[in-house]
């Protein structure tokens, strides 16, 4: 089965803090995602990447960066979080960019007071 | 520009009930791929099925069916004899097969007992 782990379940940081999100997936696949979950809103794409080292924005990417360092970790940075960050955050990783299924972690509830 | 829309916000239907979720979608692109993702109370999207726009067959996988319509953009869901174990938010989504998948802000239903 393929996993994507996500390192935290429940994150509470403090305004301003710098803030790690990490994602480990165990199929070998080259795509990996960050995405960003709020009522009402539906999945909004922070960053996707297609190789190591390789990233790209996109539709919300202000405020976030991202890490590919190894083929199966993805990490997502909040430089400086803030409160309008308090989100739930879901990693995703697909074989192919978009024509074939993705698989999700089991989300990062973070919470920035 | 790219568009899922869900129409049904929260749907409640009482067990054994069917229960149809409406999808959307627009895009000029001829080819493109329509999913639907289930999120249980546990917070993993988990994959239910993939549709490429050649194909219009409807697929039936047990209690679930989809019906895929191009010339009303829309590719429903129906649940037959509804369980409490369906309850969940469900996700339809849209892949140009590029970047992204353009999700829709989901359906939350409740499977009364």
């Amino acid at each position: 089965d393929v996993k994507v782990t996500q390192s935290s379940r429940y994150l509470v940081k403090r305004t301003g803090e710098k803030v790690f999100l990490e994602c480990v997936q165990d199929m070998d696949h080259e795509n990996m995602f960050w995405y960003r979950q709020d009522p009402g809103l539906g999945l909004r794409l922070i960053y996707f990447s297609y190789d190591v080292k390789m990233k790209e924005k996109g539709d919300i990417p202000e405020g976030y960066s991202v890490s590919r360092e190894k083929k199966e970790r993805f990490s997502l940075i909040l430089e400086s979080a803030s409160t309008n960050q308090t989100s739930m955050y879901l990693c995703a990783s697909s074989f192919s960019r978009g024509w074939t299924e993705a698989f999700f972690g089991q989300g990062t509830r973070l919470t920035v007071v | 520009a790219q568009k899922v829309t869900q129409a049904q916000t929260e749907i409640s239907v009482v067990e054994k009930e069917d229960v149809t979720l409406d999808c959307v979608y627009e895009t000029r692109d001829t080819t493109y791929y329509l999913f639907w993702y289930k999120q249980p109370p546990s917070g993993e999207l988990v994959f239910l099925i993939r549709r490429n726009s050649f194909d219009e067959q409807n697929e039936i996988s047990g209690r679930y069916s989809w019906n895929f319509q191009k010339s009303t953009s829309s590719f429903n869901f129906t649940i037959t004899a509804s369980q409490v174990v369906d309850s969940a938010v469900y996700f339809c989504a849209l892949s140009l097969g590029a970047n992204n998948l353009f999700f829709g802000t989901g359906t939350r239903l409740t499977v009364i007992p």
